[in-house]
């Protein structure tokens, strides 16, 4: 079946560095989503990666999908206190309405 | 507000009673989620509905009973739970498309804690 890691399991960086979190399949997708879950809150969408080598960004957050579709990443330009939470994956292997999570990504920034 | 609500908001309850989380959509969509997300774990998938019918049911112990009157609405009913059952539970809803592969994004309530005594 399919399987997906998600890393690392948590970060803690300073206000201003880089963060990354990168999920990877042993299968090929058809597309990932990725989410964000604030401390004490839901989560978020935020994008969803459908073509081999995609990349999108929102501002300081940038998205890659890999040119195998087998790998994503989450890439946190300058990081700032607003962008603490859980970063999750939801990776798509085909059409269907299974929508299974990555274990995430625990973000902290210290100011 | 993301247009899933949720309640109760938080429950209490004993091994021995019996309630029911609610989840109420009103994006129109025509698929509503289950999850349980504990402490340590990730967000584990429960039962996914799918136009009404049950199209998963992810070896979830049978004291948790799903049910989807319409695609609006989903209950998950609780009976004789257990402390570890303790988390908090999350629906969530898609709009499935009729055919192709493009999944759409789900919108989640904001969850009802759960607290097992």
């Amino acid at each position: 079946g399919q399987q997906v890691m998600q890393i690392p399991q948590y970060q803690h960086v300073q206000e201003g560095e880089d963060f990354t979190t990168y999920c990877n399949s042993s299968t090929t997708l058809s597309n990932i989503q990725w989410y964000k879950q604030r401390p004490g809150g839901h989560p978020v969408f935020l994008i969803q990666l459908v073509k081999s080598g995609e990349v999108k960004k929102q501002k300081r957050l940038t998205f890659q999908f890999g040119e195998a579709k087998k790998n994503s990443s989450l890439h946190i330009t300058a990081t700032q206190t607003t962008d603490v939470g859980t970063y999750f994956c939801a990776p798509h292997m085909e059409y269907g309405n299974k929508l299974v999570f990555g274990a995430g990504t625990i973000l902290r920034v210290k100011s | 507000e993301t247009g899933v609500t949720q309640t109760p908001r938080h429950l209490v309850m004993g091994m021995t009673n019996k309630k029911s989380l609610k989840c109420e959509q009103h994006l129109g969509h025509n698929a509503m989620y289950w999850y349980k997300q504990s402490a340590k774990k990730p967000l584990e998938l429960m039962f996914v509905y799918s136009l009404e019918e049950r199209v998963e049911n992810n070896s979830v112990p049978s004291r948790f009973s799903p049910e989807c009157p319409n695609s609006s609405h989903l209950f998950l009913h609780l009976h004789t739970l257990q402390p570890e059952d303790s988390a908090l539970y999350l629906c969530a809803s898609s709009q499935l498309p009729p055919s192709g592969i493009m999944n759409t994004e789900a919108f989640f309530g904001q969850g009802t804690r759960l607290t097992v005594v």
